[in-house]
């Protein structure tokens, strides 16, 4: 069935340096990949999104990038920032279908 | 507009209870998803339900149980609750089962003792 993997599963940054994380998705028909942010305590929240039809999204510090061929899926945090600090959740769907598959999740420490 | 509540917020239960959760939607959205999250753990999706109708299951005992209401508000059940289903709770609404729109509730936490 349809897989989403997430690397790595804990990312150390210093603060104001980049941050990485990277998604594979198995569904070549899955064409809409949100990102969640969780911080300790509170719930998923979605931070960024982008659809099949583009290949990358910047919002302010966030952007996503998309390479449907390699079936991957990137989010980058520039001039990390503490309250970066989180645990971020990739996910994959398919318009037309009920199913929203997880990634396994990536703890992300900025280091002061 | 309001967002995806979820009752009680904490909850401790004792080994071998049973206990409801409860997920009010956002108004309009029609499918309603749960998921477990344990310490360190990522969202184990435990089912989705549109239109009062199972749609999806995933690989929990059949302890787990659910249902939705004709407004969409949903309940979990577990019943016999053991030490592992500690976990936090989480529901999720969205308004056609995809994920646009895909809104997390800020969850139930249950300990069980």
């Amino acid at each position: 069935g349809e897989n989403v993997e997430q690397h790595p599963s804990t990312l150390s940054v210093q603060e104001g340096d980049s941050a990485v994380i990277k998604c594979t998705y198995s569904d070549s028909a899955s064409n809409y990949f949100p990102w969640y942010k969780q911080e300790l305590g509170k719930r998923p929240q979605l931070i960024i999104d982008i659809r099949s039809n583009v290949g990358e999204k910047k919002d302010q510090r966030i952007a996503v990038t998309l390479n449907k061929t390699a079936k991957h899926f990137s989010l980058h945090i520039t001039e990390t920032q503490p309250e970066d600090s989180a645990v971020y959740f990739c996910a994959a769907s398919t318009d037309g279908d009920d199913k929203i598959i997880f990634g396994k999740g990536t703890r992300l420490h900025i280091l002061p | 507009k309001a967002g995806v509540t979820q009752t009680p917020r904490y909850l401790i239960k004792t080994r071998g209870q049973q206990v409801t959760l409860s997920c009010s939607p956002i108004s309009g959205h029609r499918s309603v998803s749960w998921y477990q999250q344990t310490p360190g753990q990522g969202l184990q999706f435990l089912f989705e339900y549109f239109s009062e109708t199972q749609r999806n299951k995933g690989n929990f005992p059949g302890r787990f149980s659910g249902r939705q209401f004709s407004n969409s508000r949903s309940e979990m059940n577990v019943s016999t609750l053991e030490l592992g289903d500690s976990a936090l709770y989480l529901c999720a609404s969205s308004f056609s089962g995809t994920a646009y729109g895909y809104t997390f509730g800020s969850g139930t936490r249950l300990t069980v003792v």
